[in-house]
């Protein structure tokens, strides 16, 4: 069975420039999050959708990062304009119902994306 | 204070040691709590959930001390392959806005070596 698919898996790009993130989520599954990781900050939680609606969106940084989720196997973290500062593997995550039940979130490979 | 919190380690052990972690977490209200492995450059996975009664899985025993606000995680017999991060997560208590927004810890990086 397909995963968490994630694409770009890596992508360089220079200040100001706009990135766009894609994630499809196991089929079935209802609630899709987006996790960003730094060495610094871990991961934290940027944005999670319930039936591609989103639930909640405090840990989106600024302005800059969006995220949608127009159909249940297809949502996207875009970033206009990029900084170095976003650098950082970007996770998203799909589950059945809440995670809260389970605990079990099932992580695409990640998008390693690095700012110059 | 952060809302979970955990030793970043690195734990380096020989084979066949024992090691154990702890997490500490904020809201006394959260009632699950999980570990979640994550190997060099790859995403996180369920380790295994963490249950008031504690509970085991071949080499690995969860628990879960709610006086203290803190769960660990203990590895019997390690093996080489068992080097990994290892996330504690902490799920808000339901009812609530944010049951389901799962909060990982930094994670411990353990090495195990020969």
């Amino acid at each position: 069975d397909a995963g968490v698919i994630q694409s770009p898996r890596h992508e360089v790009t220079e200040m100001g420039q706009e990135v766009t993130l894609r994630c499809k989520p196991i089929s079935g599954h209802n609630s899709l999050f987006w996790y960003r990781q730094t060495m610094m900050r871990g991961l934290e939680l940027l944005i999670y959708f319930n039936n591609n609606v989103p639930i909640d969106d405090s840990g989106m940084p600024e302005d800059r990062f969006s995220a949608k989720m127009p159909n249940a196997s297809f949502s996207t973290l875009k970033i206009q304009p990029s900084e170095p500062r976003d650098s950082a593997v970007y996770f998203c995550a799909s589950t059945l119902g809440l995670a809260g039940s389970t605990g079990e979130l099932f992580f695409g490979e990640g998008s390693r994306l690095t700012v110059l | 204070r952060k809302e979970v919190e955990q030793d970043p380690g690195p734990f380096n052990v020989p084979e066949g040691a024992t090691v154990a972690f702890n997490c500490t977490y904020s809201n006394s209200a959260s009632q699950s709590f999980f570990w979640y492995r994550q190997d060099c450059r790859k995403e996180p996975k369920l380790l295994m959930s963490v249950y008031s009664s504690g509970n085991e899985d071949g080499r690995f025993t969860a628990q879960l001390n709610r006086a203290s606000q803190y769960i660990s995680l203990l590895i019997r017999d390690s093996k080489l392959s068992d080097s990994a991060t290892y996330l504690c997560v902490v799920n808000p208590p339901p009812g609530g806005t944010s049951y389901g927004k799962l909060t990982f810890g930094q994670g411990t990086i353990l090495t195990v070596h020969p």
